[in-house]
């Protein structure tokens, strides 16, 4: 059984470019979290999804900042125009259920890089 | 609102114990959690308690004390392979897997 996946790895933009992250839950997981983690501090939690419906987006920027999770298909967090402050270590997390610590698993993470 | 507190960094010697505390302020308790993360890696679930008290698994146990919203780490018989940060968790006010983080401990093992 796979664990969860995240691509890229790193990702490399310019200010006011598009970046995508993607993860793939575990199998028969249907609770994805995405979590930011800037250098030297811990995760912050941005937002909590299931199939096709955003839980809570409490920790997501308003603005450039969007998440999705569609019936078919990885999540998606999408920022647009990024901006320098936007770099830091992004990581998702998969659960089968919304409560349960010890069953949620984390990707290895995507870390973006603005230039 | 929820906050975590615990101590930046802590060095320690191969064979040695340490213990990293973790005090929180949370408006409802669900648990404390611990995680570990090596450098560029990604977190790794190590311990949760949800009742007063030790848990052991292996060479790492975790300590919890809700009347004093304390818990520790205790990592024995170190090795260098535990140079890592370690962070406590809690789940939030709602109860659901979304995590609140302390800022980590980093610890430093040396020969």
């Amino acid at each position: 059984n796979a664990g969860v996946m995240q691509n890229p790895r790193h990702l490399v933009r310019r200010r006011g470019q598009e970046a995508r992250l993607r993860c793939s839950p575990m199998k028969g997981h249907s609770h994805v979290y995405w979590y930011r983690q800037l250098p030297e501090e811990g995760l912050k939690f941005m937002v909590y999804l299931q199939k096709e419906n955003i839980i809570d987006e409490s920790g997501m920027p308003k603005e450039r900042f969007s998440a999705e999770f569609p019936k078919e298909g990885p999540s998606i967090l999408r920022i647009q125009q990024v901006v320098r402050g936007d770099s830091a270590a992004y990581f998702c997390a998969s659960s089968p259920r919304d409560r349960g610590i010890d069953e949620q698993f984390f990707g290895p993470g995507t870390r973006l890089t603005v230039l | 609102g929820q906050s975590l507190e615990q101590p930046s960094e802590v060095t320690a010697v191969e064979g040695a114990i340490v213990q990293i505390n973790c005090t929180y302020q949370t408006s409802g308790f669900y648990g404390l959690s611990w995680y570990q993360q090596h450098d560029g890696g990604a977190p790794t679930f190590l311990s949760y308690n949800a009742l007063d008290g030790l848990e052991e698994t292996g060479r790492f146990s975790s300590f919890l004390s809700r009347s004093d919203s304390y818990g520790y780490l205790l990592l024995q018989e170190l090795q260098m392979k535990d140079s890592a940060s370690y962070f406590c968790a809690v789940p939030s006010s709602g109860g659901y897997n979304k995590l609140i983080f302390g800022a980590g401990t980093r610890l430093a093992v040396h020969p």
